[in-house]
C-alpha cells in the first residue's frame, strides 16, 4: 500500500520568503505525482501534475521537482505572499488512484 | 466551463439513518472518483468509476458504502445504517478519460455530520 508522507506540517513565514514543501512516498512504481491546493472548507485545486517519466513541472511561482527513485518530491513557491497561505497536499497516482499526504499548511505573514 | 459540483454540501444525520451524496463531474469526464476527508487528514480513495461500472472500489470500507453512476455522467454515493465514525468530508473528482496522465479535478466537497 502506497504510504505519502509530507514534512513539515505546518509552516510560517514572512512574505516574501521562499517555501520548500516536501513529500515522500513508499512506493516508487508511481504514474504520476500531483500537488495541491486547499483552502479551508474548500475542495482541491490541481497545481502541478509531474509524470513519472518527468523531473519536474513549472508553472508561475511553482516548481516542483520528482525523484521517482528516492520517493520524494518538493514543492517550490518563489517569493510568498499572503494569498498562498493554504494547505499544501501532495499526491502519488498508482492504478488510477491517488494516496494523498496528510497536507502542510502554510502561513504567510504580511 | 463549470467544474465538478456536490450537493448537498452539509448533511446532518442521525446514527442508523441512510444518507445518499451526489456528484455532477464535469461535462464529458469519463471517469469518477469518489475520496473521503477525515479532520486533519488527507483524502482516502474510496472508489473509482470508468463510465458506468465501478473500475476499483477496493477502497470502500465496508458494505454500507455503496456507489453507482448508471449512465456514466452523475454518481451518487449511498451510506447505510450511518455510524458516527462516517463523519467526513465526501470529495468527488471526475478526469477526462481516466488516463496516468490525467488531472483529477475535485468538487468541493459534502461535510456529512452523523450524531
Amino acid at each position: 500500500k502506497q504510504e505519502v508522507t509530507q514534512i513539515p506540517a505546518a509552516l510560517s513565514v514572512p512574505e516574501g520568503e521562499n517555501l520548500v514543501l516536501n513529500c515522500s512516498f513508499t512506493d516508487s512504481a508511481i504514474y504520476n505525482l500531483q500537488w495541491f491546493r486547499q483552502d479551508p472548507g474548500k475542495g482541491l485545486t490541481s497545481l502541478l501534475l509531474i509524470q513519472s517519466s518527468q523531473r519536474e513541472q513549472t508553472s508561475g511561482r511553482l516548481n516542483a521537482s520528482l525523484d521517482k527513485s528516492s520517493g520524494r518530491s518538493t514543492l517550490y513557491i518563489a517569493a510568498s505572499q499572503p494569498g498562498d497561505s493554504a494547505t499544501y497536499l501532495c499526491a502519488a497516482e498508482n492504478d488510477y488512484k491517488l494516496s494523498f499526504g496528510a497536507g502542510t499548511t502554510v502561513t504567510v505573514r504580511a | 466551463g463549470a467544474g465538478v459540483s456536490q450537493t448537498p454540501s452539509n448533511k446532518v444525520t442521525e446514527k442508523g439513518k441512510y444518507v445518499e451524496l451526489r456528484c455532477d463531474p464535469i461535462s464529458g469526464h469519463t471517469a469518477l472518483y469518489w475520496y473521503r476527508q477525515s479532520l486533519g487528514q488527507g483524502p482516502e480513495f474510496l472508489i473509482y468509476f470508468q463510465g458506468t461500472g465501478a473500475a476499483d472500489d477496493s477502497g470502500l470500507p465496508n458494505d454500507r458504502f455503496f456507489a453507482v453512476r448508471p449512465e456514466g455522467s452523475v454518481s451518487t454515493l449511498k451510506i447505510q445504517r450511518t455510524e458516527r465514525g462516517d463523519s467526513a468530508v465526501y470529495l468527488c473528482a471526475s478526469s477526462s478519460s481516466g488516463g496516468r496522465t490525467d488531472t483529477q479535478y475535485f468538487g468541493p466537497g459534502t461535510r456529512l455530520t452523523v450524531l
